[in-house]
């Protein structure tokens, strides 16, 4: 089965703090995408970040960076000098053929 | 910035009913999916759609469940008799190649309650 693991179910960190999301993938294809989406209150998906798996270097956008471990099927989410605007679930995904599947999600709190 | 949008925003409806969900694609895309996300589950993946045809479905996608693209700018996801638990969120969205499926941009939803 080709699937997406979020052990995190629910996570909280003060505002300016580093937080960390965990994700861990399986699938039998080479090459892949890999992302995390943000869905705020409003449910709109938003994507934060995308990795190319035939990329070795870890994608950064911003405050926003990723630990890719392919062989170990790790996709790990880092959210640096975090913002309350930042509080949202997010998803963990990657492609498979032409769809994308998602992981189950982290509630990510961030505290005043 | 080019835009996937959906309409409605919200729509309730009995059960039994038939329910017509819109999405306008960005315009230079050819690939259109729909994904449906029940209350606090995960995005699930319904079907994906590229020349007039379904590329693929998933087994939530049954008989049901129609797509469609009538003109040039809209793709139509139908229901045709809704269930109880049809009530979820759904997603649409484009991608302008199957190759970079991963650059698929998401519209805002439509919050289907089926009553």
């Amino acid at each position: 089965a080709q699937t997406v693991t979020q052990s995190q179910p629910e996570m909280s960190v003060q505002e300016a703090e580093t937080v960390t999301l965990s994700c861990t993938y399986d699938t039998s294809e080479n090459n892949y995408y890999l992302f995390w989406y943000k869905q705020p209150p409003s449910r709109q998906m938003i994507l934060v970040i995308r990795q190319e798996a035939y990329k070795q270097q870890n994608a950064t956008e911003n405050r926003f960076s990723v630990n890719f471990q392919k062989a170990a099927k790790s996709f790990s989410l880092k959210i640096s000098d975090s913002q309350l605007g930042d509080t949202a679930m997010y998803f963990c995904a990657f492609t498979r053929d032409d769809k994308i599947i998602f992981g189950k999600g982290t509630r990510l709190h961030i505290l005043p | 910035e080019p835009e996937v949008t959906q309409t409605p925003s919200h729509q309730v409806t009995q059960m039994g009913q038939e329910v017509i969900l819109r999405c306008v694609p960005i315009s230079n895309h050819l690939y259109f999916y729909w994904y449906r996300q029940i209350l606090g589950q995960k995005v699930e993946f319904l079907v994906s759609f590229y020349n007039n045809e379904i590329s693929e479905k998933s087994e939530i996608f049954d008989d049901q469940f129609s797509v469609e693209r009538p003109d040039g700018s809209n793709f139509t996801l139908k229901i045709r008799s809704t269930k109880l638990e049809d009530s979820a969120m759904y997603f649409c969205a484009s991608s302008d190649s199957a190759i970079a499926v991963e650059t698929q941009y998401f519209g805002p939803g439509t919050r289907l309650l089926v009553l």
